[in-house]
């Protein structure tokens, strides 16, 4: 595809359920990221992967929250036992390198509340 | 620990005029530093970056000047223009980036 795609686009989960949320990133992108976005604020780092190789998960706020890209390409963010602050827009964004200073482009997001 | 600090939430500016966005930062080893632009229901978008060995960097009508000693840096958009109302945020890199919390900017016919 032309950009970076997530799905679904919305979901709403019940405190408690477990939540899977995928990234279609750029084809041919090296590097992928997750970032949490609660309203009003800017996105917050998750984690990182380079091809397949998850190199930081330092941004994860729990041992509930899981990352995996397990052939380099689409990813998964796992949110186990869902909490009502979890609820935020989770933003996934690829780069083509896997250098520093490289521009990232985001997908659109999916937006998860937990009632 | 906010790194990336925008202080102005809002600015609203008459179409035709310089809307100027502001943005500050702590950590002094960030050496990459982008603005994104992002409307509601989509992701951020790419806008323009600077290095910090540059001190400015212009694509169209947007400049983006860094002040490495003040930890500062600035977007410029001249002349505003009506598709510019958006949430623009500021970002500074290691090689994960590091997001102010943004600032809606209104652009007003």
């Amino acid at each position: 595809g032309a950009g970076v795609s997530q799905s679904p686009r919305y979901k709403v989960a019940k405190r408690g359920q477990d939540v899977a949320l995928r990234c279609d990133p750029i084809s041919g992108h090296v590097s992928l990221f997750w970032y949490q976005q609660a309203l009003g604020q800017g996105p917050e780092f998750l984690t990182y992967f380079q091809n397949e190789a998850q190199l930081d998960k330092s941004g994860l706020p729990s041992d509930r929250f899981f990352a995996e890209r397990p052939e380099g390409s689409v990813s998964t963010l796992k949110i186990q036992r869902t909490q009502q602050e979890d609820s935020a827009v989770y933003l996934c964004a690829s780069s083509l390198a896997q250098g520093r200073n490289e521009k990232l482009f985001f997908g659109s997001g999916t937006q998860l509340s937990v009632l | 620990d906010q790194q990336v600090k925008q202080n102005s939430p809002s600015l609203s500016v008459q179409e035709g005029r310089i809307s100027i966005l502001n943005c500050d930062y702590t950590n002094s080893m960030f050496d990459y530093f982008l603005w994104y632009k992002k409307y509601p229901a989509e992701g951020p978008t790419f806008l323009i970056s600077i290095s910090s060995i540059k001190d400015k960097n212009e694509d169209g009508r947007f400049t983006v000047f860094l002040n490495k000693s003040a930890k500062h840096l600035s977007l410029h958009i001249v002349p505003s223009q009506p598709g510019d109302s958006a949430v623009y945020f500021c970002a500074a890199s290691l090689y994960k980036l590091s997001f102010g919390a943004g600032t809606t900017v209104t652009v007003r016919a």
